[in-house]
């Protein structure tokens, strides 16, 4: 069946440290976004990637579609960078499917 | 503001009762579509809608009921016959089914 699978599952960092965070999934690519959900439930629209790679200040993603994965990478991260993100990918045609997020917790 | 606005921010149920969640957007999108969301868990797709006047069931459809009456308006009906209805749930948008998604800011439902 379809799957997107997210690693690791909870990451621990301290301030000003960097991470990679990776999402595999079990076909051809539509549409790949990854998300920040916030403590209060929001999700925000960090990057829109089915293929290539996209830079936005300290965060970066790379998705290999023909390799099935992307990553996004946190550089110096900052505590308001906790949170959960999530990696979503069009594999059906009609709608998003969802990984089960990393849940990321920075601390001073 | 454009945006897709999602009411109420939380709704208390009996059970028993049947309740509406609002979902509206003003970002001309064509496609619309709910999920539900668990306790640490991913988001699952409930119904979704690729153009006015046509709505699909997604991967957990059962106990609910959708409507899309009007391109801004996709309105979720959470029946009594869905067994485990108190979840956060999320709307959302895009301009056509392969597009960016955008996301409201959720309805915390809780059944009492």
């Amino acid at each position: 069946g379809i799957q997107v699978e997210q690693s690791p599952p909870d990451l621990i960092l301290q301030e000003g440290a960097n991470s990679t965070l990776r999402c595999n999934f079990s076909d051809s690519v539509n549409n790949l976004q990854w998300f920040h959900q916030n403590p209060w439930g929001q999700l925000i629209n960090l990057f829109y990637i089915p293929s290539g790679t996209k830079q936005n200040g300290r965060l970066s993603a790379t998705t290999v579609a023909t390799e099935r994965y992307s990553l996004l990478y946190i550089s110096s991260s900052q505590t308001t960078d906790s949170g959960v993100y999530f990696c979503a990918v069009d594999l059906t045609g009609y709608a998003l499917n969802f990984g089960k997020g990393t849940s990321l917790l920075v601390t001073p | 503001d454009g945006g897709i606005t999602q009411s109420p921010k939380y709704l208390f149920r009996k059970e028993g009762q049947n309740v509406t969640l609002s979902c509206e957007q003003n970002l001309n999108h064509d496609a619309m579509y709910w999920y539900r969301q668990d306790p640490g868990q991913g988001l699952r797709l409930i119904y979704y809608s690729q153009i006015v006047n046509d709505f699909q069931k997604g991967d957990i459809a059962e106990g609910y009921s959708v409507s899309r009456e009007k391109k801004e308006s996709f309105p979720l009906t959470v029946t009594s016959a869905q067994k485990n209805p108190t979840a956060f749930y999320l709307c959302a948008s895009s301009k056509n089914v392969q597009a960016e998604a955008f996301f409201g800011q959720g309805t915390r439902l809780t059944v009492v």
